[in-house]
């Protein structure tokens, strides 16, 4: 049973680019939810798609866009790369919207310079 | 406003003493309340999670934590600790009177564990 998987692992871009990251969900999933996780820092949410709409988003720009596909992965997409952006994006997935149990991928790690 | 605090940046213990990694939350409504571990290089793995019922938790890896709801705390032990445990905590809630099903979390305590 394969567990939450993100693609790729490691990714390095220059300020004012753009990202995708992928995610796929542990097998009978069908929530999809990204956080970001700045260095020294807790993940923070930055949203959820269910049902391959947008559900709930946390405090972030509109640069940070995503997509759920009907196989349940997903994609999170950054326009205009800043600094700032630097961090471990993290996938979790749950079975439903109202799961109290996600399950973390391993993370990208983005390097923006 | 939704806050967890880890108080301590870094926990240090023997081999084989017991340990314990403090968390404390506010949230406007009841609590759900999760501990979470992060080795290097590896996602977050779920340890436990407190809903409702009896306070003491049981977990993965011989991990409990005590709900104290009087004192709004959520504290992660283990009576003996092991090398292997030395890693990345995290405690994290979720507001069950919140439509918003995010996960909030503390900004991390590393546990260090010496043989």
């Amino acid at each position: 049973d394969a567990g939450v998987t993100q693609s790729p692992t490691h990714l390095i871009k220059t300020r004012g680019q753009q990202v995708t990251l992928r995610c796929s969900p542990k097998s009978g999933h069908d929530t999809v939810s990204w956080y970001q996780q700045a260095l020294g820092q807790g993940p923070q949410f930055i949203f959820q798609y269910y049902e391959e709409e947008e559900r709930q988003r946390g405090n972030f720009p509109d640069r940070f866009s995503g997509h759920q596909f009907p196989n349940y992965s997903s994609e999170l997409n950054v326009n205009a790369l800043l600094l700032g952006d630097s961090a471990l994006y993290l996938c979790a997935s749950s079975l439903g919207q109202r799961s109290y149990e996600q399950y973390f991928g391993p993370g990208t790690r983005l390097t923006v310079t | 406003a939704q806050s967890v605090a880890q108080p301590e940046d870094q926990v240090n213990v023997a081999e084989g003493n017991p340990l314990t990694v403090k968390c404390t939350y506010s949230v406007s409504g009841n609590p759900y309340l999760f501990w979470y571990v992060q080795y290097p290089n590896r996602g977050l793995q779920f340890l436990l999670k407190y809903i409702t019922g009896d306070n003491l938790v049981k977990g993965s890896y011989g991990f409990e934590a005590e709900f104290n709801k009087s004192q709004t705390s959520f504290h992660l032990k283990k009576p003996s600790a092991l090398v292997s445990d030395s890693a990345l905590y995290f405690c994290a809630v979720r507001d069950m009177e919140d439509s918003s099903y995010k996960l909030i979390f503390g900004s991390g305590t590393r546990l260090l564990v010496r043989p």
